[in-house]
């Protein structure tokens, strides 16, 4: 059972619009910043947003991330079947047993 | 090129012991905060564990999954990263990714992963 929450699957045509979301709590997501990252099969997680809502170098900005209260969302338009991956989000979590925690991850099917 | 190269992976009986090494190269690797993050196969991403640069204390912090068996250690002078692991349980079966934060200011994102090394632990 992952400390942040996420739908275990989402999916849409190419072309379209999907948005991921994280839910936490006042000691992780509502008091930290929220990073995203994706996850091709058998490769390593990539970071695609940190700090809630900005891009490392060469991410498009088809990616986009936001973060309200204590719930995150990954946003990403104009679909490409290239982004069919596992997405994670992921922040500090600051109770009892500090530690970085992720979410249980989202599978994005491109139709 | 900024890169990480995990090694020492393989496969140890439950009970048993085994150290991975990241080699860093690239960047400062002795102003890096460098953590462990490991993926059970089939499951998602969980943080291990990580190690601060000397210059911000040296200190380790760990998951409690793994407090108390494992050790996360740094030889600047090599540029590279280890993980002691110890009394090894089934359910420590993962890829463990070495990884660090360049481009993020409080060390809870991270930018730069190595390819991974897969630990199985069966009898």
């Amino acid at each position: 059972q992952s400390v942040l929450t996420q739908p275990p699957s989402v999916s849409a045509a190419p072309g379209q619009k999907v948005t991921i979301s994280c839910s936490g709590s006042s000691s992780n997501i509502g008091n930290n910043y929220v990073s995203w990252y994706q996850q091709l099969p058998g490769t390593a997680p990539k970071l695609l947003i940190y700090e809630n809502n900005k891009r490392p170098s060469g991410i498009p900005d088809r990616f986009s991330g936001s973060k309200s209260g204590t719930s995150a969302t990954l946003g990403i338009t104009g679909l490409q079947t290239g982004d069919e991956a596992d997405y994670y989000c992921g922040t500090w979590d600051s109770s009892l047993s500090a530690e970085v925690v992720f979410g249980g991850g989202t599978k994005l099917t491109v139709l | 090129e900024v890169q990480l190269v995990e090694s020492g992976g393989g496969l140890v009986k439950p009970g048993g012991s085994l150290r991975l090494s990241c080699a860093a190269s690239g960047f400062t690797f002795s102003n890096a905060w460098m953590s462990w993050v490991r993926q059970a196969p089939g499951k998602g991403l969980e943080w291990v564990g990580r190690i601060k640069s000397k210059t911000d204390g040296g200190t380790t912090d760990y998951a409690a999954p793994v407090k108390g068996r494992f050790t996360i250690s740094r030889d600047d002078s090599k540029n590279t990263l280890y993980l002691q692991m110890n009394s090894l349980k089934t359910e420590d079966t993962a890829v463990y990714y070495c990884t660090t934060g360049l481009i993020v200011v409080a060390h809870d994102a991270f930018d730069i992963w190595g390819q991974g090394t897969m630990v199985t632990v069966s009898s």
